[in-house]
């Protein structure tokens, strides 16, 4: 059972441009979301997070878009560049677990100059 | 600090073969962890440590995986023996202390072909 659902699988994107990578969750019980970044060779690497109680949250170019509703968030990259191609995962940790990180499949960018 | 430290970043072996991957996670980090990527199965935790006890085993596919942390500062992941379904990437990750949600740092990972 895939409780991440990340899309797209890839995405290529021009200098300059907008990256937008969304996930949706089925399990009500999470209650923190943190986006990972993993480059070629490397381990993923914490990018940004986000808690339920705010819609958005941003730092630099790259922005969280949280809908409790709908059960599902985005990241946002802004002004894309060639060094922000990577992959890139969602991830959810449930309350009273603050170690099981639950993957998105995790999306290819590319960022062509 | 020099990161989670991984070793080897390469192995390959023949099916049938034991295999030891280690794992020196950042010092004063109490937790550790055991994930596996797969491009089918994405990323996965294998299993967590807490104060070098393990917690949660739940994701050790099955009891060729086995894992140990004798003291705070190494860990091992063994397969014995191995088959070429279990060629994936290895990550160990070691996280400091704290509530609620602590951020996981990874080793850049053990990559393992079993032929």
């Amino acid at each position: 059972q895939q409780q991440v659902k990340q899309s797209p699988q890839s995405l290529i994107v021009q200098k300059g441009g907008i990256s937008i990578i969304n996930c949706a969750y089925e399990n009500t019980a999470f209650d923190y979301f943190p986006w990972y970044q993993q480059f070629p060779g490397k381990g993923p690497a914490l990018l940004i997070a986000i808690r339920p109680d705010v819609s958005e949250k941003k730092e630099g170019r790259f922005t969280i878009s949280f809908n409790k509703s709908a059960k599902q968030f985005s990241l946002h990259i802004m002004d894309s560049q060639p060094g922000d191609s990577a992959t890139y995962f969602c991830a959810a940790i449930s309350g009273g677990s603050n170690y099981k990180l639950t993957f998105g499949k995790g999306t290819l960018l590319t960022v062509n100059p | 600090d020099a990161g989670v430290i991984q070793s080897p970043r390469h192995e390959v072996t023949e099916m049938g073969q034991e295999v030891t991957l280690r794992c020196k996670p950042i010092s004063g980090h109490n937790s550790l962890f055991w994930y596996r990527q797969t491009m089918m199965r994405g990323l996965e935790l294998l299993i967590y440590f807490n104060n070098n006890v393990p917690i949660d085993d739940s994701g050790m596919p099955e009891d060729r995986f086995s894992a140990k942390m004798p003291n705070a500062s190494f860990s091992t992941l063994k397969i014995q023996p191995s088959e070429p379904r279990d060629s994936a990437v290895y990550f160990c990750a070691s996280s400091l202390p704290g509530t609620p949600s602590d951020e996981q740092y990874f080793g850049p990972g053990t990559r393992l072909t079993v032929t």
